[in-house]
């Protein structure tokens, strides 16, 4: 049982948009930065989005990211075939002194 | 170009020992904090580990008190000392760097993993 909770699948077809939502609580995401992770097949995982809504050089600005509360919300615009992956939010969570992952939402492209 | 290139994973016996190394290149190592993920066959990610650059450690409920996590400015390198395996430690082990600033940012860089399997 992951400390964050999202979707477990989400589907759109190209060229839509799709939204990605990680529920947490106080002592992770309602207090801490929130980031969000891609995971093609068979590769290792790509950070998105960092510090809830910022994103690492070369990520497209189809990708965005936002934090309200103790949840957080990862976007992707213009769907392509190439988005289909596991999306995974992570933050820290301060009375686990841990850092915490979701389960993991797999995006399917239609 | 930043690299992490993770080595030493292979197949041990329940109850044995495992040293995990991450060799990393391309930035300033000094100012990063390191992590160790997992992730077992065909499920989600799980963190294992977190080092500052001072060498204070933060474990998983899971792995504290088996594995151990430390780093060399000397070898710019992390490793994982995995004792008392257990089959349910088997999963792939990715390191990770993330901010020495703010431990809630998140984990900028990977490396490609190393495979640890857990089975008598």
């Amino acid at each position: 049982q992951s400390v964050l909770t999202q979707p477990p699948s989400v589907s759109a077809a190209p060229g839509q948009t799709v939204t990605i939502s990680c529920s947490g609580s106080s002592s992770n995401i309602g207090n801490n930065y929130v980031s969000w992770y891609q995971q093609l097949p068979g590769t290792a995982p790509k950070l998105l989005i960092y510090d809830n809504n910022r994103r690492p050089s070369g990520i497209p600005d189809r990708f965005s990211g936002s934090k309200s509360g103790a949840s957080g919300t990862l976007g992707i615009t213009g769907l392509q075939t190439g988005d289909e992956a596991v999306y995974y939010c992570g933050t820290w969570d301060s009375s686990l002194s841990a850092r915490v992952f979701g389960g993991g939402t797999k995006l399917t492209v239609l | 170009e930043v690299q992490l290139v993770e080595s030493g994973g292979a197949l041990v016996q329940p109850g044995g020992s495992l040293r995990l190394s991450c060799a990393a290149s391309g930035f300033s190592f000094n100012g990063y904090s390191m992590n160790w993920v997992r992730q077992a066959p065909g499920k989600g990610l799980e963190w294992v580990s977190n080092i500052g650059s001072s060498g204070t450690t933060y474990y998983a409920d899971s792995v504290r008190g088996r594995f151990t996590m430390s780093r060399d400015t000397a070898t710019i390198s992390v490793y994982l000392q995995m004792n008392s395996l257990r089959d349910e430690d088997t999963a792939v082990y990715y390191c990770a760097t993330s901010s020495e600033y703010s431990i809630s940012s998140g984990m900028y860089y990977w490396g490609q993993g190393t495979l640890v399997t857990v089975s008598s």
